[in-house]
């Protein structure tokens, strides 16, 4: 079974860090374009970042930019987003999803990052 | 960059009825790059349609897409009760890295 499971989330205080992973499994995780997709509570979907499936040119949406940055190990399967300078209006459920012909095919459950003091 | 808009903002109906979801871009997406997706509260998004008309796997023929330029539509033929949600339409590119539209929801009437 093609499955993505995230884990990382949690509490945070504004200005701190944290770093998501999302763990693929049941196909070729090194085939496949991955990214980031957050949504904040009751809101809609927002996208953070795309990495290709060689890890280089990585994109990010302007609200994120300079302080996240997404990485991936493809010899552990794992896809990462490094967060830092936390702010309340981060506070989100963060997805990750595997890119197919310009979509995202492949959703983990999410992980839930709350910034507050 | 291109902006997403969708409407109506909500999409009151009745199981067996037929719905129609419009997705709007400010400038012309190519048809290679608009999605369509499906959300449940609580759940993660699902994949509808990709490339502007082509289903996802498993996603039922009542799921059908089409559109170019700036306006795509979503229709389902006859609702079903799983079929009440929230759709989302998505383009790649620009801004980068993706973006979505605001989305609609479907609700029992």
């Amino acid at each position: 079974e093609v499955q993505l499971l995230e884990s990382g989330g949690g509490l945070v205080q504004p200005g701190g860090s944290l770093r998501l992973s999302c763990v693929g499994s049941g196909f070729t995780f090194s085939n496949d374009a991955m990214s980031w997709v957050r949504q904040a509570p009751g809101k809609g979907l927002e996208g953070v970042s795309i990495i290709s499936a060689r890890g280089d040119g990585p994109n990010y949406g302007d609200s994120v930019k300079g302080r996240f940055t997404i990485s991936r190990d493809n010899s552990k399967n794992t896809l990462y987003l490094q967060m830092n300078s936390l702010r309340v209006e981060d506070t989100a459920v963060y997805y990750c999803a595997r890119w197919t012909r310009y979509s995202m095919d492949v959703w983990g459950r999410g992980t839930t990052v709350t910034v507050s003091s | 960059e291109i902006v997403l808009t969708q409407s109506p903002d909500t999409l009151s109906l009745s199981p067996g009825e037929r719905a129609t979801l419009s997705c709007r871009a400010s400038r012309n997406i190519s048809s290679t790059y608009l999605a369509w997706y499906q959300q449940k509260l609580g759940q993660a998004p699902r994949l509808l349609i990709y490339g502007v008309s082509g289903r996802a796997t498993g996603i039922p023929d009542r799921f059908s897409g089409s559109g170019s330029g700036t306006d795509f539509t979503l229709i389902i033929s006859r609702l079903e009760p799983e079929d009440f949600a929230v759709y989302y339409c998505q383009q790649y590119g620009n801004p980068p890295p993706f973006s979505f539209g605001p989305g609609t929801k479907v609700d029992m009437k």
